[in-house]
């Protein structure tokens, strides 16, 4: 079956420093989606990327969808403590099924 | 505030028990998605349905099952609970059927089972 895999699991970062997470799916999906979750919180989307290459940005964040659509990644510009969270990517592979990738810790240290 | 209510926010009960969760979709939304996330663990699909027909199903146990009615709310029934079925429990809703919009997540439903 369809499988997505994060990495790292867990990312420390010091704020001020950036952070990446790289999401890597077993299959071709139809578009990907990224959702943050604070702690104790419940998921909330960041957005949607649907194009073979596609970039995206919202201010400090960079969203970036594969030339293959197998795999993407959320790059942080000068993390600050408001970023702490776990990030999922969220693979579709043109179902109804929306597989949540295995999520990346992120801890900001001032 | 995501318009997406999940009821109760916690439950404890004991194995062997059977419980059931509530999630009343956002207004307008058709589609109702289950998600189980263990103690520090990813979100596991469970099943989806739309305008009250189940459209995709994951991972679930056959001691599970959901159903949403004619009011467009889901239940999710869990029986013959495990310590394992410890989890937290989310409810998400979306306006259509195929994955290509955001989910809106509810705060979940937290089930202790002793």
């Amino acid at each position: 079956g369809q499988q997505v895999m994060q990495i790292p699991q867990y990312q420390h970062v010091q704020e001020g420093e950036d952070f990446t997470t790289y999401c890597n799916s077993s299959t071709t999906l139809s578009n990907i989606q990224w959702y943050k979750q604070r702690p104790g919180g419940h998921p909330v989307f960041l957005i949607q990327l649907v194009k073979s290459g596609e970039v995206k940005k919202q201010k400090r964040l960079t969203f970036q969808f594969g030339e293959a659509k197998k795999n993407s990644s959320l790059h942080i510009t000068a993390t600050q403590t408001t970023d702490v969270g776990t990030y999922f990517c969220a693979g579709n592979q043109n179902t109804d099924k929306l597989i949540f990738g295995t999520g990346t810790r992120l801890q900001v240290f001032p | 505030d995501s318009g997406v209510t999940q009821t109760p926010k916690h439950l404890i009960t004991a194995t062997g028990q059977r419980v059931t969760l509530r999630c009343s979709p956002r207004s307008g939304d058709l589609s109702v998605y289950w998600y189980q996330q263990s103690l520090d663990q990813g979100l596991q699909f469970l099943i989806q349905y739309y305008n009250g027909e189940e459209r995709a199903k994951g991972n679930i146990l056959e001691r599970f099952s959901a159903q949403q009615f004619p009011d467009l709310h889901s239940e999710l029934n869990l029986s013959s609970l495990e310590l394992g079925d410890s989890a937290l429990y989310f409810c998400a809703s979306s306006v259509g059927s195929l994955n290509t919009g955001e989910l809106f997540f509810g705060e979940g439903s937290r089930l202790t089972v002793l």
